[in-house]
Formats: structure tokens, C-alpha cells, sequence
């Protein structure tokens, strides 16, 4: 079965320090990946997707995430993290058989909270 | 461009009464979809519409219909609210070209059933 992991509920990171938000996932074929952040009260916002190409990948607010294929990971990182970071991250996973549209299968979300 | 917008914000239903979600965008995108959103469980497709006078199940149908009125516009209706439908719904937009296209989200729709 499709399926997308975050094994951690919640991160905490000091300001200025580096974050990881971690994710792995299972699909058919070749894996599309997107990361999605949520602040408060708000709908999900788009970071960063991974379609083919370079494994690390550059996104919006200075976030990356590397695709690993071999431990199908794709996890979010910040050299240096700052308080306004603090959201929900979603992971999520193109559905592979989802034909000619995009259905996404997302993990359970990741609370990051930066700490000044 | 005002992105994809919903209405209402916040709704406080009794069980057994009916409501409709209503969505729009106006980023001539031809494909939409419905998600909830509960804690610890990510978001959950309802239905989704590839476009204009389609539409397919997703995940999580069940006590849901969904009408697409036009290429903007994407509702979700309600029959009958179960208290299991209170949640947080999120309607979202994207383009159908090519493979691996972002969704674009709606500030979402929180929704207690009583």
C-alpha cells in the first residue's frame, strides 16, 4: 500500500540551529514528493516538490529537502532555523495510480516549534 | 488574484442537519479537490474533479456528495452531519497538465457537528 511517514509529532529546535523534518514513503514506480507547511488558522501552503533531477531540492522561505532512493526519505531542511518556522509540515506523495491527475497521499504532519 | 477562496469559515451544525461547502478559485485551474483534515491523520481525500462536469471518489466519500457548477467553482455538501464529519475541510486547485503539478489550498472550512 501507498503510504507517507513522519515519525515525529512534534521537532523542537533552537533559533539559529539547524532543522530536519523527517519522511519516508512507499509507492509504485517513481516517487513524486512535496513538502506543504500549515500556520495557524491557515490553509496548507506549497514549499518544495521533488520530481526527478538533482536529489536536493530548493524551496521557498530557504528550505531544501533531499530525496534519498535507496532509504526512501525525502526530509525538509533549514540550516538555520528561525521562530517564524514554527507550522505544521506535510509530506506528501504523488498517488501512483491516480492516472492523469494528481492525487496526493499525505503523512500525519510534523509540529515544528522554533524556540528563541 | 484572490487564489482559492471558501465559505464558511467556521460552522457549528447539529447532527442530522444539512450544509454545502462552497469553493472557488480564479486561477483557471481545471482540477479539484475536497480533503479533511483531523489530528494526527494528515489530510484525507474526499472527492476530487478533474474538471468541468466530472467528478470522482476519494479516500473518505462517504456522507458527502460534491456538485462541480463550473470550472471554478467545487462544493461539498453535507445531507445529514454525523458528529465523525467534524473536522477541518480543505478545498484545493491544480492545474491537470503533467505529472507532479502542486495543489494550490483554500484557507479551509472548521466544522463542528454536534
Amino acid at each position: 500500500a501507498q503510504s507517507v511517514a513522519q515519525p515525529e509529532d512534534q521537532v523542537n529546535v533552537a533559533e539559529g540551529n539547524p532543522l530536519t523534518v523527517k519522511c519516508t514513503y512507499s509507492v509504485s514506480g517513481n516517487p513524486y514528493l512535496f513538502w506543504y507547511v500549515q500556520y495557524p488558522n491557515r490553509g496548507l501552503q506549497f514549499l518544495l516538490k521533488y520530481i526527478t533531477g538533482d536529489n536536493l531540492v530548493k524551496g521557498s522561505y530557504g528550505f531544501e529537502a533531499e530525496f534519498n532512493k535507496s532509504q526512501t526519505s525525502f526530509h525538509l531542511k533549514k540550516p538555520s532555523a528561525l521562530v517564524s518556522d514554527s507550522a505544521l509540515y506535510f509530506c506528501a506523495v504523488r498517488d501512483a495510480f491516480s492516472g492523469g491527475y494528481n492525487k496526493l497521499i499525505f503523512g500525519a504532519g510534523t509540529r515544528l516549534a522554533v524556540h528563541p | 488574484n484572490a487564489g482559492v477562496t471558501q465559505t464558511p469559515k467556521f460552522q457549528v451544525l447539529k447532527t442530522g442537519q444539512s450544509m454545502t461547502l462552497q469553493c472557488a478559485q480564479d486561477m483557471n485551474h481545471n482540477s479539484m479537490y475536497w480533503y479533511r483534515q483531523d489530528p494526527g491523520m494528515g489530510l484525507r481525500l474526499i472527492y476530487y474533479s478533474a474538471s468541468e462536469g466530472t467528478t470522482d471518489k476519494g479516500e473518505v466519500p462517504n456522507g458527502y456528495n460534491v456538485s462541480r457548477l463550473n470550472k471554478r467553482e467545487f462544493s461539498l455538501r453535507l445531507e445529514s452531519a454525523a458528529p465523525s464529519q467534524t473536522s477541518v475541510y480543505f478545498c484545493a486547485s491544480s492545474t491537470p497538465s503533467g505529472i507532479g503539478v502542486e495543489q494550490f489550498f483554500g484557507p479551509g472550512t472548521r466544522l463542528t457537528v454536534l
